[in-house]
């Protein structure tokens, strides 16, 4: 079974409305992070959780936000989705040991039409 | 600001040669380096990562790097490219300001011609 799972993994959805992307981990990491790759961009991240009160926005948090349910879910959430939102959105985890790794999701395709 | 420059947006190499992807950062003390790869439509696998100590890393899959300070560079290298290397290949510094998160170069698409 894969350590890091995100659901759904493709999702079509129209302008203005809510949407909600889904990372479980089962690593036992404390960090929890939310890229968005887009073509020619590379990975930019959005939000990040060294546990479950600590909550940080990134580079490009405007437009979205997250809960960390428990150590082993957070979720990403586009309030109002809009079609510059098209991206395809990786969770990662890592462990509390500045010399870590971090583990990736398999993403999830997002288009907004 | 810290960044991740990858100056080839796409290369081609022919199967059983030698390759060189780019990466250069910019970082005001010793980073933390990364390279990952993406097959077409899979996630990110780590490739290999320095932190200190021995400036030539290896890796998976063949895969070596070498971090040359003066350089500010982190380049990949492989001695003979197979098909299946054929992907998306991302280096990435740990952020300062944001705990372990990674800035990531734009990406260098790998082709292999046969």
């Amino acid at each position: 079974d894969a350590d890091v799972t995100q659901t759904p993994r493709n999702r079509i959805t129209k302008t203005g409305k809510r949407i909600m992307l889904e990372c479980s981990q089962t690593k036992g990491h404390d960090r929890m992070y939310w890229y968005r790759q887009d073509p020619g961009l590379g990975l930019r991240l959005i939000y990040y959780s060294f546990d479950v009160k600590d909550i940080n926005k990134g580079e490009i948090s405007d437009g979205y936000s997250v809960s960390r349910q428990a150590q082993a879910k957070f979720s990403l959430s586009l309030e109002s989705a809009i079609p510059n939102q098209t991206a395809l959105y990786f969770c990662a985890t890592s462990d509390w040991d500045s010399y870590n790794e971090q583990f990736f999701g398999p993403g999830t395709r997002l288009t907004v039409l | 600001a810290q960044s991740v420059t990858q100056p080839d947006i796409h290369i081609t190499v022919s199967e059983g040669a030698s390759l060189e992807l780019r990466c250069n950062y910019s970082y005001g003390a010793t980073p933390y380096l990364f390279w990952y790869v993406q097959s077409p439509g899979q996630g990110l696998q780590l490739l290999l990562k320095y932190f200190s100590g021995d400036t030539l890393v290896q890796g998976i899959k063949g895969f070596e790097a070498e971090f040359k300070r003066s350089q500010s560079s982190f380049n990949l290298r492989k001695p003979s490219v197979h098909w299946s290397d054929a992907a998306e290949y991302f280096c990435a510094v740990r952020a300062n300001q944001a705990g372990t998160a990674l800035i990531f170069g734009k990406g260098t698409t790998l082709s292999v011609s046969s």
